[in-house]
Formats: structure tokens, C-alpha cells, sequence
């Protein structure tokens, strides 16, 4: 059961330097999520995307990028890295609408470092 | 906007004792309610819902009830292990949302069981 796969799990950036986080869901869901962690500010949300084809921005969203590239892909991508980014990366998968159950299923997490 | 306000930790108990996690809301409309838990090295899961006033949530002998008088879903365990080391958040979803039915995190707080 592989349920939500993020890569990578760990990368160190220099400040200005761009790269791209990758998710990927089996789980057949209509939406996605990238939220990020840091210490004393609990998740807070850059991007969704409620379904394919469409992403919308969060609380956080400056310095991101969103590509929805299907139903199972959804890629986060810093295109200049700065200090500020350094953060635990988390990316979410639910179902909406009639079989929306409220529950979010997560990926174990991409830390992120920028020097 | 909807938001969540969580006691901060860490809280620290023993084995076998009792342990209150509180956590109010502020929200418009009628919110599903949430607590997950994060692991060491993990994502979050979903520990419980509730998704109406007076609904009682409960899994793993965690409960939480929705209480929409005092804007509340405390979470409650009578015998903490240590296995129950872990963050937790409480959350909540306005269903009626437009942000893809993402979920609005505390701040986490963090419980530490000692043998």
C-alpha cells in the first residue's frame, strides 16, 4: 500500500537554486495538497489542487510553483531558493464531494535546507 | 477565517496517567473537526473525526467531543502509554469551503509519555 510517495526525502539547497519536490497518490483522489512544517507554526498550506487541471493558492504560496500533472502527480517546485524555505514539505491526497470524508491522507515528507 | 488554537506543549507524563489536549475553534458555518498525530520521522494520520455538534470522536482510546457551545474538541486518552509519544494536531474543514476542503492545522503540541 503505497498511498502518498514523495521525493525526494531529503535535499540541501544553496540560495538560488531552483528544484522540484514530486508527489504521487494511488489512491484514485480528486484533490491534492502541499502544506509545509515549521517549528511553533504547525502546517500551513501553499497549494491545492481540487481536481485535475486546477490548482489554487493557499496561505503561503509565494516562492512556489504547482504543476497538477494528472490525477496521481502533483509537483511543488522553488524556482529560487531562499533561507526562509528551509522546512519540512508535506504533501496530502483527499477525496471530495459524496465521498468526502474529511480525512487526509499524507506523505512521510520531503525536509527541505537552503543554505 | 476559520482557525484552530491549541494548548502548546511539549507536555510530558507518565505512563498511565490522564491526559486533556484542548483545542478551540473559531469558525464560520457548521466545521468538521479533526485530531492527527505525527510520529517521530512520520506524516500525519487521522487519530479521529467528528463532523456535527455533540458528536463524540474516538479511536486507540483517544476521545474528543464536538462541543459547538464552548467552540471545543479537547482531547482525552484515561491511560497514556508510551507508544502515544507523538505531535498532535487538531484541525477542522469547513465543508462548504473553497479551498479544495484543505484543513485548517494548529500549532501541534507535542507529548512526551516516560516509562
Amino acid at each position: 500500500n503505497a498511498g502518498v510517495t514523495q521525493t525526494p526525502k531529503f535535499q540541501v539547497l544553496k540560495t538560488g537554486q531552483s528544484m522540484t519536490l514530486q508527489c504521487a497518490q494511488d489512491m484514485n483522489h480528486n484533490s491534492m495538497y502541499w502544506y509545509r512544517q515549521d517549528p511553533g507554526m504547525g502546517l500551513r498550506l501553499i497549494y491545492y489542487s481540487a481536481s485535475e487541471g486546477t490548482t489554487d493558492k493557499g496561505e503561503v504560496p509565494n516562492g512556489y510553483n504547482v504543476s497538477r500533472l494528472n490525477k496521481r502527480e502533483f509537483s511543488l517546485r522553488l524556482e529560487s531558493a531562499a533561507p526562509s524555505q528551509t522546512s519540512v514539505y508535506f504533501c496530502a491526497s483527499s477525496e471530495l464531494q459524496g465521498a468526502w470524508t474529511g480525512e487526509l491522507f499524507f506523505g512521510e515528507g520531503s525536509r527541505l535546507t537552503v543554505l | 477565517g476559520n482557525s484552530v488554537t491549541q494548548m502548546e506543549g511539549p507536555v510530558t507524563l507518565s505512563e498511565e496517567a490522564f491526559l486533556t489536549i484542548n483545542c478551540t475553534y473559531t469558525a464560520t458555518g457548521y466545521p468538521s473537526l479533526f485530531w492527527y498525530v505525527q510520529y517521530p520521522g512520520e506524516g500525519l494520520q487521522l487519530l479521529l473525526k467528528a463532523t456535527k455538534a455533540d458528536d463524540k470522536g474516538s479511536n486507540k482510546g483517544f476521545e474528543a467531543t464536538y462541543r459547538k457551545e464552548t467552540t471545543s474538541f479537547h482531547l482525552e486518552k484515561g491511560s497514556v502509554q508510551v507508544s502515544d509519544s507523538a505531535v498532535y494536531f487538531c484541525a477542522l474543514s469547513d465543508q462548504n469551503s473553497n479551498s479544495g476542503y484543505a484543513l485548517n492545522f494548529g500549532k501541534g503540541t507535542s507529548l512526551l509519555v516516560t516509562p
